[in-house]
């Protein structure tokens, strides 16, 4: 069985920089697709990114110039960065593993707060 | 917005048969699979059906989807109190190279 765990801070000064790290058990970085997404409290589903060992990464073009998603393979983790925050981007974080295009197991998620 | 167009609520009684609806357009369901996803409230969303119709080990075969078009299904058939949940779709976006989703269908089992 695959299991996740988002971790980070769950508060954030508007302006600053969010960091999620996604610490995967049960499976290899290397052998997947891992992606971000983020939920607005009371809302629906967004997809924030992917990332793949072996090179490939791609991310939402709304996000795309704020976003780093990047694979720590010595700790079997996957990192999310969010510059620049402000309220709009207050949501529960969640990764989750990618197979072909769909996303078999998902972490339980991090509430962020972007907030001063 | 959402990409994916969901009705955000259906109900239904013990053992009736539910169908939830979701509509795209041809960059996303027209041209890829469909998928779904089951959120309790509180909850992380669960892989429920990938590939138009498949069921993940563990989901039990009340649950069926279906793809026509620029459209999909997912059909819960025997309800019971524990599907209660939000369902959402989800379909690959050629334009976003990403997956899109829709609203979220926010069943109640009455």
């Amino acid at each position: 069985q695959v299991q996740l765990q988002e971790s980070g801070p769950g508060l954030v000064k508007p302006s600053e920089t969010l960091t999620l790290t996604c610490t995967v058990s049960g499976a290899s970085i290397t052998d997947s697709y891992w992606s971000w997404f983020r939920q607005p409290p009371g809302k629906g589903l967004e997809w924030i990114g992917y990332t793949y060992y072996h090179g490939s990464t791609n991310k939402n073009p709304s996000l795309k110039s704020r976003v780093s998603i990047s694979l720590d393979r010595s700790n079997n983790q996957v990192s999310l960065k969010m510059n620049s925050v402000t309220a709009a981007d207050t949501a529960i974080y969640y990764c989750a593993r990618q197979i072909r295009r769909y996303f078999d197991w998902w972490g339980q998620g991090a509430l962020v707060t972007v907030s001063s | 917005q959402p990409v994916l167009t969901q009705p955000p609520s259906a109900s239904g009684t013990p053992g009736q048969t539910v169908t939830i609806s979701c509509s795209g357009s041809g960059s996303n369901i027209g041209g890829n699979t469909v998928d779904w996803y089951q959120q309790v409230p509180g909850m992380a969303p669960k892989l429920l059906m990938y590939t138009n119709s498949q069921r993940p080990s563990g989901v039990p075969d009340r649950f069926s989807g279906s793809k026509s078009g620029t459209s999909a299904s997912l059909a819960i058939s025997g309800l019971q109190s524990e599907d209660e949940a939000d369902y959402y779709c989800a379909a690959w976006d050629d334009s976003l190279h990403g997956p899109v989703f829709g609203g979220g269908t926010k069943l109640t089992v009455l």
